[in-house]
């Protein structure tokens, strides 16, 4: 059964730390693994997209890392600021789905506190 | 920004209304989506649809139906609301295939008293 699982549920930060948040999957065939920010009673909007043959990739304050062998990513926020307060949904997709197939997980909701 | 659209943002209806959920998109997307979310769930399909006179039903089974007249038109109707329908609702687009990233809308909120 293909599955995304994320870790931890839920995280509480101070304005200026780093975190770091967990993504277990078991799609297959794979084809590729997005982060997701939700905002609340919002839309998830794109922040990083990993095909297999990439293991990291950065978008600003946010890095994810890929590790298609252990089936694990994650996602790296540096110097956190209040607005990433929000929800992290990894999302991986199934290669050749002409659907475009997407398997969600259920966040990591982060606040970030003053 | 994806220019994709829902309408309304937040709707509160009692038992046994008939409700559209709008949903737009710009892009000339082909492939279009319905998800619903419960608070603190993971999204899950219920609707999708290819191109226009396509649609087909998601992995969670729902009550509601959809329609797919023009390609930028997508929406999505209750018959008849039901307390168990409140939830969020989000319409996506997609421009190809799944290796491509799929735009979301900023969702509807359904509560049914």
């Amino acid at each position: 059964k293909n599955q995304v699982e994320q870790s931890p549920q839920s995280l509480i930060i101070l304005e200026g730390k780093n975190c770091t948040l967990q993504c277990n999957y078991t799609v297959s065939p794979f084809s590729n693994l997005r982060w997701y920010k939700q905002d609340t009673g919002r839309g998830p909007v794109s922040l990083t997209i990993m095909t297999f043959s990439e293991n990291t990739k950065s978008n600003g304050r946010y890095t994810a890392t890929l590790d298609a062998d252990t089936k694990q990513s994650s996602l790296h926020i540096t110097a956190s600021q209040l607005s990433d307060s929000a929800s992290y949904i990894c999302v991986v997709s199934d290669r050749g789905s002409t659907l475009g197939r997407l398997y969600f997980g259920r966040g990591t909701q982060l606040t970030v506190w003053p | 920004e994806a220019d994709i659209y829902q309408t309304p943002r937040y709707l509160v209806i009692g038992t046994g209304k008939k409700i559209t959920l709008e949903c737009s998109q710009t892009m000339g997307h082909d492939k279009m989506y319905w998800y619903q979310q419960d608070p603190g769930m993971e999204l899950h399909l219920i609707h999708y649809s290819y191109g226009v006179n396509s649609t087909e039903k998601g992995d969670l089974s729902s009550e509601s139906t959809v329609s797919r007249i023009r390609t930028e038109h997508f929406p999505l109707t209750l018959e008849s609301a039901r307390p168990s329908h409140t939830s969020q609702y989000l319409c996506a687009s997609l421009p190809g295939d799944s290796s491509y990233e799929q735009y979301f809308g900023p969702g509807t909120r359904l509560t049914v008293t």
